[in-house]
């Protein structure tokens, strides 16, 4: 069973401030990182997909690092605003995952206080 | 295109009943999977599918089935419902490429089991 894990868990952020959190896979072996967006009652949807160690991705506010050799990807909120509410998850394949399957983590809930 | 499509949105069964959550998408895409969501668990992967005619199990099959006949639907059954399956279940598609691509879902199926 893969390990994903996501840290923090919840995290409260005032209204302009910026902040980050953590997606940890296991680093021996990589094919790709995923990083969705998930609104209360609404569906995830796709962010970022992350294939290259280094990789930096950007949409709007809202960016990602990738390490692959150390098995760690950050998101990062540039001036959080309330509509940034939400969790956030990422999903990590493996060359050993049977039928490419993705395994999330738990996710990282943030609000974003006005 | 209609992208991943679910149906009922909302469902209430009684304990030992059995039902059929449709799922259906029109990007041909190769891969489908089934998810659950509870809450502090993120989403956990029931059944997954990388073509028609074959189909897998997740980390969580006991008490559902399926089954790919075409490309673009991929049913989930509840053979005898119980309460620990009350849940929101997710329905996704991806092209199947090493996780290259996004997956995309569906809007969920919000179940109560009495």
């Amino acid at each position: 069973i893969l390990n994903v894990e996501q840290s923090p868990q919840s995290l409260h952020v005032q209204e302009g401030d910026s902040t980050n959190f953590t997606c940890s896979f296991p680093s021996s072996n990589f094919y790709a990182l995923h990083w969705y967006r998930w609104e209360t009652a609404k569906s995830p949807e796709a962010l970022f997909v992350m294939t290259l160690n280094g990789d930096e991705k950007k949409k709007g506010r809202i960016s990602a690092t990738l390490n692959t050799k150390e098995g760690y990807s950050y998101l990062y909120i540039k001036g959080s605003q309330p509509e940034d509410s939400a969790t956030y998850l990422c999903a990590f394949m493996s060359p050993e995952a049977a039928g490419n399957k993705l395994t999330f983590g738990g996710g990282t809930r943030v609000l974003v206080k006005p | 295109n209609a992208g991943v499509t679910q149906t009922p949105k909302f469902q209430v069964l009684k304990t030992g009943q059995s039902m059929t959550l449709q799922c259906a998408q029109d990007m041909n895409h190769e891969y489908m999977s089934w998810y659950r969501q509870d809450p502090g668990m993120g989403l956990r992967l029931i059944h997954y599918s990388v073509g028609a005619g074959i189909t897998d199990q997740g980390e969580v099959p006991n008490g559902y089935n399926v089954s790919r006949s075409t490309t673009e639907d991929f049913p989930l059954r509840l053979l005898s419902a119980a309460p620990s399956q009350t849940s929101v279940y997710f329905c996704a598609s991806r092209i199947r490429d090493r996780g290259r691509n996004e997956q995309f879902f569906g809007p969920g199926t919000r179940l109560t089991v009495l």
